[in-house]
């Protein structure tokens, strides 16, 4: 069974700050990887999608990497500010789903002081 | 580009009390659609998908059910709530292969109590 783990569960930061947020998954058998953001109380909005034969993708001061054999992923967010403050979620979609169902990891809630 | 609408917003129901949550998507045809719910300190979790009208395939057994009349609308129910139903129930709903365009709603908080 596909099980998505996401360190740290928080993290506070200066603004400015480089920062990583992990995201680990026990089965490798994946059709891709999205990040998201969520704000409190709101939905979810796709940040980032690596697909299963990807190493990495970027959008903005947004990088993604994903080591498929090992299970983990990286979120890298570059000069942090205080409107980046939202939880990031990690979420892989099986190989066996066949309609891109995700199974999502518990999140890391991120704050950036200014 | 897809737009969700989820409503209501916000609903608090007594226990044993029915439910209907609706979903519409605007801005594409054929989607596949999602229920999932997020529940306090847990992580989101599928609920149901469907790949077409009348079409529902169920990801864990619960005292709700949905539903799809039509292409671009999605039901979520239950004939009587349960303490254990308060969450946070989010739509989504992905018309493009590979995963990508997977859009979410902004979500309806349900507070059974």
């Amino acid at each position: 069974k596909q099980e998505v783990t996401q360190i740290p569960a928080a993290l506070s930061v200066p603004e400015g700050e480089n920062l990583v947020l992990n995201c680990s998954f026990t089965d490798s058998a994946i059709y891709n990887l999205q990040w998201f953001r969520q704000d409190p109380g709101k939905g979810l909005t796709s940040l980032l999608l690596i697909q299963s034969s990807q190493r990495e993708q970027t959008s903005g001061r947004l990088n993604a990497s994903l080591d498929k054999s090992s299970g983990r992923s990286t979120l890298y967010i570059a000069a942090s500010q205080p409107g980046d403050s939202a939880t990031y979620l990690c979420a892989v979609s099986p190989t066996t789903s066949g309609t891109y169902k995700y199974i999502f990891g518990t999140g890391t809630r991120l704050k950036v002081l200014a | 580009s897809q737009t969700i609408h989820q409503w209501p917003a916000t609903l608090v129901q007594p226990v044993g009390s029915p439910l209907s949550l609706e979903c519409t998507v605007e801005g594409t045809s054929n989607p596949n659609l999602y229920w999932y719910r997020q529940a306090a300190g847990r992580g989101l979790q599928l609920l149901f998908y469907s790949v077409g009208i009348g079409q529902i395939s169920s990801e864990v057994p619960q005292n709700l059910s949905a539903s799809r009349p039509q292409d671009r609308q999605f039901i979520l129910s239950s004939k009587k709530l349960l303490l254990s139903d308060s969450g946070f129930y989010l739509c989504a709903s992905s018309d493009r292969p590979g995963g990508h365009g997977y859009t979410f709603g902004s979500g309806t908080r349900l507070t059974v109590v």
